[in-house]
């Protein structure tokens, strides 16, 4: 069983669409992230949602909209791609508290390709 | 400047030689982590320390909390052990602030 799941794995999409990535986890945590790999690897987080309440918002654009339905679920979605939007999107969850001291587990990632 | 560097940012060694991976940070944290991405693009989890030295196998992690400094090791270093390895530090209750990663390649 995958603890930790995407979809899509990748998606390419021109200028100026909409788009959505779906995360879902299987492993009862409390808290899950959106986070941004660059080009050259970098991570960041963008998103910590802890039981559907949004926790942290790292000065993301507000084309990008995080959605919880539930806290098994964190979908992504994103308004008038941009080729800056080009990335690797990682979702991941954790336990709550103090949750930078429980270890993340990630989904596999998301190749986002805007043309 | 980062407020988490790594070094080296690649690495290139033969089988079997000792690795160590080193890793830096600015802030007060309450844990640091480990991370492995594989070539294929998936990230696990390896080590999550607050203080001392914790040991996984070939792998050993250890942290110095007065010197804002950790290390990764790996013992009897195989081909398989190339990856990306990512040091991330825990910022406050919910943030991870990463490193830019140590390009680690083994040759056999």
């Amino acid at each position: 069983d995958t603890a930790v799941s995407q979809t899509p794995k990748y998606l390419v999409t021109q200028m100026g669409n909409d788009k959505s990535i779906k995360c879902e986890q299987n492993l009862g945590h409390d808290t899950m992230y959106w986070y941004k790999q660059d080009s050259k690897k970098f991570l960041k987080i963008m998103f910590s949602y802890n039981n559907k309440e949004l926790i942290i918002n790292e000065t993301v654009p507000n084309r990008f909209s995080p959605k919880s339905p539930d806290k098994a679920h964190l979908n992504l979605h994103i308004n008038s791609l941009e080729l800056g939007d080009s990335a690797v999107y990682f979702c991941a969850s954790s336990r709550f508290g103090q949750a930078s001291s429980y270890e993340q587990y990630f989904g596999p990632g998301t190749r986002l390709t805007v043309t | 400047k980062n407020e988490v560097e790594q070094s080296p940012q690649n690495l290139t060694a033969q089988e079997g030689e000792f690795i160590t991976i080193n890793c830096s940070y600015s802030v007060g944290i309450s844990a640091l982590h480990w991370l492995q991405q594989h070539p294929g693009g998936g990230i696990v989890s390896l080590f999550m320390l607050s203080s001392g030295k914790k040991k996984h196998g070939r792998l050993i992690a250890t942290i110095n909390i007065q010197e804002k400094h950790s290390s990764l090791h790996i013992t009897a270093s195989h081909p398989r052990d190339s990856a990306v390895y990512i040091c991330a530090v825990g910022e406050g209750a919910q943030k991870l602030v990463f490193g830019q990663g140590t390009r680690l390649t083994i040759n056999p």
